[in-house]
């Protein structure tokens, strides 16, 4: 199994307040990825990484922001949270982005399920 | 319009037969690759096969296997001698064009397998 630890597992918390969830993986792998799933919506992608220090945007960005000070952490942070970031969050990792018939498949952590009340 | 999608939302399977989960796909690009993932009750997300779109051959790992159809853009997975292991979500997801981050996600479907 990859390395990959995510904490907090469980969470709850209340609107307003801030909230930061870790990522820590001991793969080496360049890329990590921040997702959360909810009902009916599979997985979307909230933000990656692609190098320390090098982040970009997904699709589900908004009120959330990344840092990766070291290769194996991958921080996601909610700096005020709402009932609509009530979900589950997956971090995930890959050695590439895949190319042709080398999948860069993605390996992914435990899940944290975060409540906003 | 949707990227990927999967059809079946539920499926109730007699253990030891045969499973076809659907997934359909839509792209323009001519170089993608196509995912499955298992999802069990206990929440992680577990990579089962790729396809890649230039493959000659179906992929398979063991009990999966990948029914790539490519003109009719579907990559169904065939899973063979269900278990009751085998209980979980599906997703199927695909990746458009090479080295590209974003992976699209289908909505799942949740297999059930009888015993």
């Amino acid at each position: 199994d990859a390395g990959i630890t995510q904490s907090p597992r469980h969470k709850v918390t209340e609107t307003g307040t801030p909230v930061t969830l870790r990522c820590h993986q001991t793969e080496n792998h360049r890329y990590m990825y921040w997702y959360r799933q909810d009902p009916g919506h599979g997985l979307r992608l909230i933000h990656y990484s692609y190098g320390v220090k090098d982040t970009d945007k997904g699709e589900v960005s908004d009120g959330y922001s990344v840092s990766r000070s070291k290769t194996e952490d991958f921080l996601l942070t909610l700096e005020s949270a709402t009932s609509s970031q009530t979900s589950v969050y997956f971090c995930a990792i890959s050695e590439s982005l895949g190319q042709g018939a080398y999948a860069g498949e993605l390996f992914f952590g435990e899940g944290s399920r975060l409540t906003v009340l | 319009a949707q990227k990927i999608t999967q059809t079946q939302p539920g499926m109730f399977v007699q253990e030891k037969e045969a499973v076809t989960l659907d997934c359909t796909y839509d792209t323009s690009d001519p170089s993608y690759g196509l995912f499955w993932y298992k999802q069990p009750s206990s929440g992680e997300m577990i990579f089962l096969i790729y396809q890649g779109s230039y493959d000659q051959q179906n992929a398979t790992e063991g009990r999966y296997s990948l029914n790539f159809q490519k003109a009719r853009k579907s990559a169904n997975l065939v899973i063979s001698a269900s278990q009751l292991g085998d209980s979980a979500m599906y997703f199927c997801a695909m990746r458009e064009g090479d080295s590209n981050y974003q992976l699209i996600w289908g909505a799942g479907t949740k297999l059930i397998i009888k015993p």
